[in-house]
């Protein structure tokens, strides 16, 4: 059983365009973290979500905690070819559990 | 190096072979965990080891799976008459505290093992 269904699973979008790609559970999660994976190498982290309603930004990423601590969101504005990678959803109990991922493809 | 070492970086071996995979954490980190990484997925929990012993070999897939971390540094995750469905990157990751306090993991690069 996946806990955390992430979407879409590919995203390919021309340089410039907005984006936003979302990880969704029906748990209650005390936190929520996102890594995001480049080929050939591990996953690296972006950010941990704590609180319900939080938002967090990494310049041009914004990362959403949903108000019930059930899912997140994060946007990437003005999508560069650089942010092109696997986006992994995660949460923790005594270790990180991820989501399948999306695979995004900026094109320039 | 300061980050996480995984070796060998890639392993083609035969069916019915038995493989070792070696991870050297980051000095200081006494949580050390493997993942199982197939193409399009996310990483999928194997082990989590806590200084030398295991904490959690819950994600283990069956009996030819085995990794030791005996002088709780550097870990190797054993696989025993290996099968074409073990192919994949294996991710080896290490943080400084473990358990429900765990942090930041920080990963290697993964050994890519390839069964014919």
């Amino acid at each position: 059983t996946q806990l955390l269904e992430q979407s879409p699973q590919f995203l390919s979008i021309q340089e410039g365009e907005n984006l936003t790609v979302y990880c969704n559970s029906s748990s209650v999660f005390s936190s929520l973290q996102w890594y995001r994976q480049e080929p050939g190498e591990g996953p690296v982290l972006l950010v941990t979500v704590v609180t319900g309603g939080e938002v967090k930004k990494l310049k041009r990423l914004t990362f959403q905690f949903g108000d019930a601590r059930k899912d997140s969101s994060l946007h990437i504005t003005a999508a560069q070819p650089g942010d092109t990678g696997l986006y992994l959803c995660a949460y923790r109990d005594d270790k990180i559990i991820f989501g399948k991922g999306t695979r995004l493809h900026i094109l320039p | 190096g300061a980050g996480v070492s995984q070796t060998p970086s890639n392993k083609v071996t035969e069916k019915g072979k038995y493989v070792e995979l070696r991870c050297d954490p980051i000095s200081g980190h006494t949580a050390l965990y493997w993942y199982r990484q197939s193409l399009g997925q996310g990483p999928e929990f194997l082990i989590y080891f806590q200084g030398t012993g295991a904490a959690d070999d819950s994600g283990l897939p069956n009996d030819r799976f085995f990794a030791v971390r005996p002088e709780g540094s550097v870990s190797t995750l054993k696989i025993q008459r290996t099968e074409r469905g073990d192919s994949a990157v294996y991710l080896c990751a290490s943080s400084l505290i473990g358990g429900l306090g765990t942090g930041e993991l920080f990963f290697g690069e993964g050994s890519r093992l390839t069964v014919l």
